[in-house]
């Protein structure tokens, strides 16, 4: 069971737009900064979004994060059957004193 | 252009030792915070330890702590994970990443490509 909760899988058609939750507590996502990261199969996870909605210079203005309270969501836009991967919200705890992932979301491009 | 070599993967028996290592280059290694994140097989990530810039701090997982030790040498621009009693609970891909910062866990800006450690008698 994970601290941080995300949905098993999503899906959409490509070109339409999808949105993945990461919900967690005050002592991690409500307090400390959200960080997403894409994980394509058989490949190393890449970091997607930090510090909640930033993103590394490579990564397409398609991609974007957001944090309300205790909840972050990642949003793709203009969906490409190369976003299907398996996507991880993390961020420190500090009730835990480590770092937390969520257990991943799968994204499936109909 | 950041690079990470991880190697000393293998099988172990449970009870065993090993030691990984990630080569770092690309980067001013001895300015940034280092990871050593792991994934089961068909499973999520799992953070293990991260290291500060200068090996002055660490924090673990509960489920390493007491038996995982990480390290750095600075001088070679490598990091180290030391696992001791290895259970078949440990048995993953070992990814080391660089975090943004020097001192804190923030994100995990690049990652390398992974040593499978098996854990099996």
């Amino acid at each position: 069971q994970s601290v941080l909760t995300q949905p098993p899988s999503v899906s959409a058609a490509p070109g339409q737009k999808v949105t993945i939750s990461c919900s967690g507590r005050r002592s991690n996502i409500g307090n400390e900064f959200v960080s997403w990261y894409q994980q394509l199969p058989g490949t190393a996870p890449k970091l997607l979004i930090y510090d909640n909605n930033k993103r590394p210079s490579g990564i397409p203005d398609r991609f974007s994060g957001s944090k309300s309270a205790t909840s972050a969501t990642l949003g793709i836009t203009g969906l490409q059957t190369g976003d299907e991967a398996d996507y991880y919200c993390g961020t420190w705890d500090s009730d835990l004193n480590t770092w937390v992932f969520g257990g991943g979301t799968k994204l499936t491009v109909l | 252009q950041v690079h990470l070599v991880e190697s000393g993967g293998g099988v172990v028996q449970p009870g065993g030792s090993l030691r990984l290592s990630c080569e770092a280059s690309g980067f001013t290694f001895n300015s940034f915070g280092m990871h050593w994140v792991r994934q089961a097989p068909g499973k999520g990530l799992e953070w293990v330890a991260f290291i500060r810039y200068d090996g002055t701090s660490e924090y673990y997982a509960d489920s390493v702590k007491g038996r995982f030790t990480i390290s750095r040498d600075n001088s070679k621009n490598t990091l180290y994970l030391q696992m001791k009693t290895l259970r078949t609970e440990d048995t993953a891909v070992y990814y080391c990443a660089k975090d943004r910062y020097a001192m804190i866990l923030r994100s995990f800006d690049d990652w390398g490509q992974g040593t499978l450690v098996s854990v099996s008698s």
